[in-house]
């Protein structure tokens, strides 16, 4: 069985200043993990994504996250918000036994103040 | 290159009906996923479908069936529809994830927003 968990079900931010929103992962594979985001009223949109290549993977619009095995952790960083970030964000595990099905985190809400 | 398309947009309907929904996937992706996303419950697994075929399916009743036309699109029906179901449900498609399974991209639609009155 595989689980994804997001730290915090709320992230504030002033624009400008870094973006951290954090996610742990379960699974009894080696992982592929996504990080996608949902703006209000919108589907999801792939940020990015980990395949077992590089640990650090870069993304869309500035963001990054990092695969570390040995914390179970995949992060999600940007060095500095915008307006336009402020969405829910997803952290996704797939793999192993439960093929063909993503297992979402429960969401991180991230708000952006001027 | 079109994304995947999802129909209707918002469907209302009443307790008791059926509900239909539809999933145009991206040309070349043969795998359709079907997602509920009801308020307090998160993103659920329904259906996975692969070259026309049921290939995996999450904790749902049965009454949540769909179907993969040769064409690669797909619907989702929900029969005796309940107020709970009420939710966003979002189609994705990929490629067909190998036996050895890599991690291939998956792109959502915007969704169907149903909703049971």
């Amino acid at each position: 069985a595989q689980s994804v968990t997001q730290l915090d079900s709320h992230v504030s931010v002033s624009e400008g200043t870094p973006v951290l929103l954090r996610c742990n992962y379960s699974s009894s594979y080696s992982p592929s993990l996504f990080w996608y985001v949902q703006h209000p009223n919108k589907g999801l949109q792939l940020l990015l994504k980990y395949t077992s290549a590089a640990t650090l993977v870069k993304g869309i619009n500035g963001f990054e996250a990092e695969f570390k095995k040995s914390e179970t952790s995949f992060h999600l960083t940007k060095p500095s918000a915008h307006m336009s970030d402020a969405a829910e964000y997803f952290c996704v595990v797939s793999g192993g036994t439960s093929y063909g099905k993503l297992t979402f985190g429960q969401g991180t809400i991230l708000t952006v103040h001027p | 290159e079109a994304g995947v398309t999802q129909s209707p947009t918002h469907l209302i309907k009443t307790r008791g009906q059926q509900a239909t929904l539809r999933c145009s996937p991206i040309s070349g992706h043969t795998s359709v996923y079907w997602y509920q996303q009801a308020l307090g419950l998160g993103l659920q697994f329904l259906l996975w479908y692969d070259e026309g075929e049921e290939r995996n399916r999450g904790n749902f009743p049965p009454r949540f069936s769909g179907r993969q036309f040769p064409n690669y699109s797909s619907e989702l029906n929900v029969n005796a529809l309940e107020l709970e179901d009420s939710a966003l449900y979002l189609c994705a498609s990929s490629l067909r994830p190998g036996t050895d399974y890599v991690g291939y991209g998956y792109t959502f639609g915007s969704g169907t927003r149903l909703t049971v009155v």
